[in-house]
């Protein structure tokens, strides 16, 4: 079956540092790629996405390329705010309806 | 406002008691599915539906039912509740099955089986 890999957390970084979360996958085929952001006490929402090898998605100052030598799709972001701390699930749609996503990873960033 | 919408958000109950939670979007979204979120497992896919009358089975579907008569409407109904089905349950819908839509989700239930 499918399965997401996620580095794993919790990650702590101070505010304005370098941000890399690795997220990699094993699928069948052509699956779209996607990051979700959880904040506390509330469901997730879209970060940003890609469908097809070679795609960017951004948002936000993120950033993640699908890259399907790889098979990965780790998340940067230049600068990370307080406002950042949060939860970060990469997760992966098949055609077929199911979805799977990875385990997430906390992050924390301290003015 | 577009919105996926869970009731209730909280509920302890006890073994045995069946219990139904209701999800319900506004977007006329094709496709609803539901997760369970607990620590260290990330989210994890219970059952989806690909349009109405179409259910299938997510990765861990076992004590669990679904329906979808309505298109706006798909209830998680567990008839038998167990202390391992205590965990935080979300709905998500997006447009279409297709694997490029982004999913849409609900605020959460938290629920707590005695």
């Amino acid at each position: 079956g499918n399965s997401v890999t996620q580095m794993e957390g919790p990650v702590t970084l101070s505010e304005e540092a370098f941000l890399t979360i690795n997220c990699t996958y094993t699928a069948t085929g052509y699956p779209s790629l996607f990051w979700y952001v959880q904040y506390p006490g509330e469901g997730l929402q879209l970060l940003l996405k890609a469908t097809k090898a070679d795609d960017k998605g951004s948002n936000k100052g993120f950033e993640a390329t699908y890259r399907k030598e790889t098979t990965s799709f780790h998340l940067e972001k230049g600068s990370v705010q307080v406002s950042d701390s949060a939860v970060y699930f990469c997760a992966l749609n098949t055609n077929a309806g199911k979805s799977t996503f990875g385990d997430g990873t906390t992050l924390t960033v301290k003015p | 406002e577009a919105q996926v919408t869970q009731n209730p958000r909280y509920l302890i109950t006890v073994t045995g008691k069946k219990l139904t939670v209701t999800c319900s979007q506004n977007m006329n979204h094709e496709y609803m599915s539901w997760y369970r979120q607990d620590p260290g497992l990330g989210l994890r896919q219970i059952y989806y539906s690909m349009n109405v009358e179409v259910t299938d089975k997510g990765d861990v579907p076992e004590g669990y039912k679904v329906s979808r008569k309505e298109k706006r409407n798909f209830p998680l109904i567990l008839e038998s509740p167990s202390p391992n089905q205590t965990s935080l349950y979300f709905c998500a819908s997006k447009l279409t099955s297709g694997g490029a839509d982004e999913q849409f989700f609900g605020p959460g239930t938290r629920l707590t089986v005695l």
